[in-house]
């Protein structure tokens, strides 16, 4: 139980173009999700927190018009890096709340953004 | 702001034998909860384990306990039995009780050796 998805895994753009990734909890409703990015070597960095049908919160230097976040259901988020720049490249990785204890959060297996 | 150090970059073991992993954070709050996650070369996170600060009791599953020190703020991850798919990164986390944000240490690189 409490697996979460991640889609695309990887992705290859180039600069100026949008990217979209989806996570979603696949036997579980997700009372809140998670954006996190990862730098090589690095540890998790937070970028904003969803909940279902309200607007995400972002982390302070976080651009919320560069990334997108619309948390459309309970089971579905998606992640939107618009007009994508070299710099966006990084690992991607979603969590959600709903599949067990209240505050533990369950990882997707992220997604790998390549911008050229 | 909560923060969460680990002060071990590297670690490494043999199999079969004991490590432990450090972790210390700094919080003035009285509710919140510790994590351990593993992420293997894959890059997926997985869960360790969890422990409620309002808890006592050293939460375990199978070869995996903490040593909760909570007037220490000290968080240490005990592996028994290393086996070689143990070899991973191991983050510590920390999140209050009425907040949803989470916050990870640095990491611990763990190799465990045949």
């Amino acid at each position: 139980g409490a697996v979460v998805s991640q889609h695309p895994s990887w992705v290859i753009c180039k600069s100026g173009t949008s990217v979209k990734i989806e996570c979603r909890s696949l036997d579980f409703q997700a009372t809140t999700m998670f954006w996190y990015r990862q730098f090589p070597k690095q540890s998790l960095m937070l970028m904003a927190t969803s909940n279902e049908g309200s607007k995400a919160t972002y982390e302070q230097g976080v651009e919320k018009d560069k990334f997108l976040i619309n948390h459309a259901s309970l089971t579905l988020s998606t992640l939107t890096v618009t007009s994508a720049h070299p710099e966006d490249s990084s690992f991607y990785i979603c969590s959600a709340q709903g599949g067990g204890p209240r505050e533990t959060q369950y990882f997707g297996p992220g997604t790998r953004l390549l911008v050229l | 702001a909560q923060t969460v150090t680990q002060s071990q970059p590297e670690m490494s073991v043999q199999e079969a034998e004991t490590v432990t992993l450090s972790c210390t954070y700094d919080t003035s709050e009285n509710n919140y909860y510790l994590f351990w996650y593993k992420q293997p070369p894959s890059r997926q996170m997985i869960l360790v384990i969890r422990q409620e600060a309002y808890k006592q009791q050293n939460a375990t599953e199978n070869r995996f306990s903490v040593n909760f020190q909570k007037a220490a703020k000290s968080f240490s991850l005990k592996i028994s039995d290393s086996q070689l798919g143990d070899t991973a990164m191991y983050f510590c986390a920390f999140m209050r009780g009425n907040n949803n944000d989470m916050r990870f240490g640095a990491g611990t690189r763990l190799t465990v050796k045949p």
